[in-house]
């Protein structure tokens, strides 16, 4: 049972380059989240899709796009890489109880990306 | 506003209770959590707590919930090695979409 997959695991890239990190789940779950972390720091909310067909914008969205593919699959796009987005990204999911209450949310082991 | 705050760094010695302190300031919240990090790695959900509760206890782990202070303690028990790690408070706020906000963290280091 794979959970949530990230790929790549690393990542370097150059300033101004651009690149898509993929993520995907394998519970049927409806909702999922981009979430980065930096040093000495907790994490922080990137981009979140309730359900499919839906996005919304978190914590810290500047510079980031996001699509949700499918039910299975939620890429997040840097269209032109800056050192300060140097950090660990963390995918997650989550699945909504019959009171539309989200259950824990479960985490990619995720990608290190560093740019130059 | 969301804010979640934790302590730092903790150290306990081998086969001694670890007491983790997180407070919150959120009302609506309606679960909390506790994630466990380790080096390189994701985040593992540990155990998670009902804002409508005062206590979960599961096998090590003891969550205790103070509503009315805001303030969130995990306990674990008879602490090893295995348990260093960071961890992670979080709450979901069901007024903000049921999106998490983390604490910083609090770095446990468990001595032999």
């Amino acid at each position: 049972n794979a959970g949530v997959t990230q790929t790549p695991k690393f990542q370097v890239l150059k300033t101004g380059q651009s690149m898509t990190l993929q993520c995907a789940q394998d519970m049927n779950h409806n909702s999922m989240y981009w979430y980065r972390q930096d040093p000495g720091m907790g994490l922080r909310l990137i981009y979140y899709s309730a359900s499919e067909g839906t996005t919304d914008k978190g914590e810290v969205p500047n510079g980031y796009n996001v699509s949700r593919l499918n039910k299975r699959e939620f890429s997040l796009r840097l269209e032109s890489a800056a050192p300060s987005q140097t950090s660990v990204y963390f995918c997650a999911s989550s699945v909504r109880d019959r009171e539309y209450r989200n259950q824990p949310q479960h985490f990619g082991d995720g990608t290190r990306l560093s740019i130059l | 506003g969301e804010d979640v705050e934790q302590s730092l760094f903790l150290s306990v010695r081998e086969g001694d209770s670890s007491v983790i302190n997180c407070t919150y300031t959120d009302s609506s919240s309606t679960y909390l959590y506790w994630y466990k990090q380790e080096p390189g790695a994701g985040l593992q959900l540990l155990t998670y707590i009902f804002s409508n509760m005062d206590m979960k206890q599961d096998q090590r782990l003891t969550v205790l919930l103070n509503k009315k202070d805001k303030h969130l303690s995990l306990r674990i028990a008879d602490t090893q090695t295995g348990d260093s790690a960071i961890y992670f408070c979080a709450e979901s706020i069901r007024a903000a979409g049921n999106k998490l906000t983390f604490g910083g963290g609090t770095r446990v280091l468990v001595k032999p």
